[in-house]
C-alpha cells in the first residue's frame, strides 16, 4: 500500500472557523490531490499540486486553497467553514498525472 | 468537457451472480486514462484497474473482467459469480492529458451482493 496519511480523520467545527487538513506522504510522488466525497457526486478534485509550490485548481476550488511546500505535505484549508463544506476529503498521490492515484484513508469533516 | 457517466446508482444480485457496472465516458483528448476503483463499507478507495486509451485488449483479473470499447466510449467492469464481500461502492474515472490533467470520477455504483 502506497505510504499515505491524512490527519485529522475526523473533525467538526462550526460554520466560519478555518480549518487545516493535511496529507502525508513517503513515496516522494510528484502528484498530489485533494478530493471531496458527496453521496451522488462520487469524487470531486478540489485542488492537485504537481510539485512544490505548484498547485493548480480543480473543479470545486472555491472556499478552498492548499499549500506544498515540502513534496511529502499537501495542505487543505477551508479559510471559513461553511455547512455545505461537510464531507469526506480524501487526498491522493501519483507519480505522474497519467499514472494511478492512490488515496489516503479520508478524512471525515462535519461543520456545524 | 470531460465527463463519466455511471448510470446505475444501486445494483442488487444473489451470490454467485455474474454482475456488470456500466461506464461511459466523454472526452476530446485523444490520449487519455481510464480507471476503476472500489470502496468497501470500511470506506478506503482501493484501485483496481488502469486503462489507457491506446490500449483496447479487455482484461482479466480473476473474477474480475473489464471490457474498453472506444468506438461507444465505454469501459465496463463485469464481476463473475459474485460474493457478498464483493458488495461495494465502485467508481470509473477518467483522466485527460489537456486542460490541466484532471481526473473526473463517475458518481459511482452500489454492489449489493446478497448471500
Amino acid at each position: 500500500d502506497a505510504g499515505i496519511t491524512q490527519s485529522p480523520r475526523h473533525k467538526v467545527t462550526e460554520t466560519g472557523t478555518p480549518v487545516t487538513l493535511r496529507c502525508h506522504q513517503t513515496e516522494n510522488h510528484r502528484y498530489m490531490y485533494w478530493y471531496r466525497q458527496d453521496p451522488g457526486h462520487g469524487l470531486r478534485l478540489i485542488h492537485y499540486s504537481y510539485g512544490v509550490k505548484d498547485t493548480d485548481k480543480g473543479e470545486v476550488s472555491d472556499g478552498y486553497s492548499v499549500s506544498r511546500s515540502k513534496t511529502e505535505d499537501f495542505l487543505l484549508t477551508l479559510e471559513s467553514a461553511t455547512s455545505s463544506q461537510t464531507s469526506v476529503y480524501f487526498c491522493a498521490i501519483s507519480g505522474d498525472y497519467q499514472e494511478t492515484q492512490y488515496f489516503g484513508p479520508g478524512t471525515r469533516l462535519l461543520v456545524l | 468537457a470531460q465527463k463519466v457517466t455511471q448510470a446505475q446508482t444501486e445494483i442488487s444480485v444473489v451470490e454467485k451472480e455474474d454482475v456488470t457496472l456500466d461506464c461511459v465516458y466523454e472526452t476530446r483528448d485523444t490520449t487519455y486514462y481510464l480507471f476503476w476503483y472500489k470502496q468497501p463499507p470500511s470506506g478506503e478507495l482501493v484501485f483496481l484497474i488502469r486503462r489507457n486509451s491506446f490500449d483496447e485488449q479487455n482484461e482479466i483479473s480473476g473474477r474480475y473482467s473489464w471490457n474498453f470499447q472506444k468506438s461507444t466510449s465505454s469501459f465496463n467492469f463485469t464481476i463473475t459469480a459474485s460474493q457478498v464481500v464483493d458488495s461495494a461502492v465502485y467508481f470509473c474515472a477518467l483522466t485527460g492529458n489537456t486542460g490541466g490533467f484532471k481526473t473526473i470520477f463517475g458518481a459511482g455504483t452500489r454492489l449489493f451482493v446478497k448471500a
